[in-house]
């Protein structure tokens, strides 16, 4: 079964302090994985899409990074508006072709 | 990258009731999908909304309960019928445009309650 699992659920920084996210996934048939970041009460926001292993992306303070297993999320001297949530995803073969199966996301809550 | 709208943005129903969501992308779109949000849960895909035929249905979700429109490349329909409690939830309306991103993007959502 095609499953997404992201770690930790939340995660507290001060400002200037890096960390990463990991995104775990089984998937028969990746066809590329997506990270997107979403504010409360708003939808999700792309950010990149990864497709082979060793493919990185970058923006601004975010670079994400895909293996055969996971993906991570580095985020690089963190600020107070980089608080939110961030959803990993893989795109799989459903009957209609491009499905996203979506983890349960990261919080991220960056204090001063 | 393509913007979406969704009507109503949210809503209180009675439980019995149907709701029908509207989503409006600016912009002609290769696929479009619904996808629900509970507390707490990742997003799950409701369904694929076909351009002039019937949606393509995930497992656990039905026609009945959840029939969809998309009468062009830029509108889809989701309603939500006979609705309960468990109806609560966030519904998205998704596009998907082949280009060099791959690019899949959301609308804001629309927060349903049900009592």
């Amino acid at each position: 079964e095609d499953q997404v699992t992201q770690s930790p659920e939340a995660l507290r920084l001060q400002e200037g302090e890096s960390s990463s996210l990991n995104c775990s996934y089984t998937v028969s048939g990746l066809r590329g994985l997506f990270w997107y970041r979403q504010d409360p009460g708003k939808g999700p926001e792309f950010l990149f899409t990864l497709y082979s292993a060793g493919e990185e992306k970058e923006k601004e303070r975010l670079k994400a990074t895909l293996t055969k297993k996971e993906s991570f999320l580095h985020i690089t001297a963190p600020k107070p508006e980089d608080s939110a949530t961030y959803l990993c995803a893989v795109q799989a073969r459903n009957q209609a072709g491009t499905a996203l199966i979506f983890g349960k996301g990261t919080t991220l809550s960056v204090s001063s | 990258s393509a913007v979406i709208s969704q009507k109503p943005s949210r809503d209180i129903c009675q439980r019995g009731t149907s709701l029908t969501i509207q989503c409006q992308v600016d912009s002609q779109v290769t696929m479009m999908f619904w996808y629900r949000q509970q507390p707490g849960q990742s997003l799950t895909l409701i369904a694929t909304a076909n351009q002039g035929s019937e949606a393509t249905y995930e497992s656990g979700f039905v026609i009945d309960k959840f029939p969809i429109s998309r009468p062009n490349l830029t509108f889809s329909t989701l309603t939500v019928s006979n609705m309960s409690p468990e109806d609560s939830s966030i519904y998205l309306c998704s596009a998907h445009r082949v280009n060099s991103y791959n690019e899949q993007f959301f609308g804001p959502g629309t927060r349903l309650t049900v009592l």
